[in-house]
């Protein structure tokens, strides 16, 4: 397998403009994590999904932020409108099961100017 | 209080040497524990799983105190390609993984 694929690797992009966040998951795998990674914050819990349905998005920061999941193989993660603190590397990580170990994608570093 | 706290360190440390990381987690309920291994600009990769009875695996041995809420690591004659970032991690019935900050380790020759 492949792995955990996100595309893309790196994003600079104008405050204000619309950013999004693509992953594939491990097929197979039923449950799919979006965190974001920051110096001063760590790695937080954004969102995740248990077959394709969203379980807990109390980790995404507000309205601007939007995840889907419309099929076993891929998600979005969408910021609208973006801003400079939304900078950071965020993480789309797959598990079978829960309370399992998740393999995380190699990130998107999103840079907002 | 933060569900999971690490010392950042960093911890310098020379080669051959052994170092440990403590980790202390504030959910009396989880129920699963790991450590993850990152490297500089690098995703986060699972070093190992933590059981209660303890566990090794080669040069890492994991301990796992319930009563006291912590997770150990020990590394045993530490190498240069064990510099990295290391995450403790726990599991709570119906969440998702919680993620320490990380203890940095630097092994120098």
């Amino acid at each position: 397998d492949a792995g955990v694929i996100q595309s893309p690797r790196h994003e600079v992009t104008e405050m204000g403009q619309e950013v999004t966040l693509r992953c594939k998951p491990i097929s197979g795998h039923d449950y799919l994590f979006w965190y974001r990674q920051t110096m001063m914050r760590g790695l937080e819990l954004l969102i995740y999904f248990n077959n394709n349905v969203p379980i807990d998005d109390s980790g995404m920061p507000e309205d601007r932020f939007s995840a889907k999941m419309p099929n076993a193989s891929f998600s979005t993660l969408k910021i609208q409108p973006s801003e400079p603190r939304d900078s950071a590397v965020y993480f789309c990580a797959s598990s079978l099961g829960q309370g399992i170990s998740a393999f995380f994608g190699q990130g998107t570093r999103l840079t907002v100017v | 209080r933060k569900e999971v706290e690490q010392d950042p360190g960093p911890f310098n440390v020379p080669e051959g040497a052994t170092v440990a990381f403590n980790c202390t987690y504030s959910n009396s309920a989880s129920q699963s524990f790991f450590w993850y291994r990152q490297d500089c600009r690098k995703e986060p990769k699972l070093l190992m799983s933590v059981y209660s009875s303890g566990n090794e695996d080669g040069r890492f041995t994991a301990q796992l105190n319930r009563a006291s809420q912590y997770i150990s690591l020990l590394i045993r004659d530490s190498k240069l390609s064990d510099s990295a970032t290391y995450l403790c991690v726990v599991n709570q019935a119906g969440t998702a993984l919680i993620f320490g900050k990380g203890t940095t380790l630097s092994v120098s020759s």
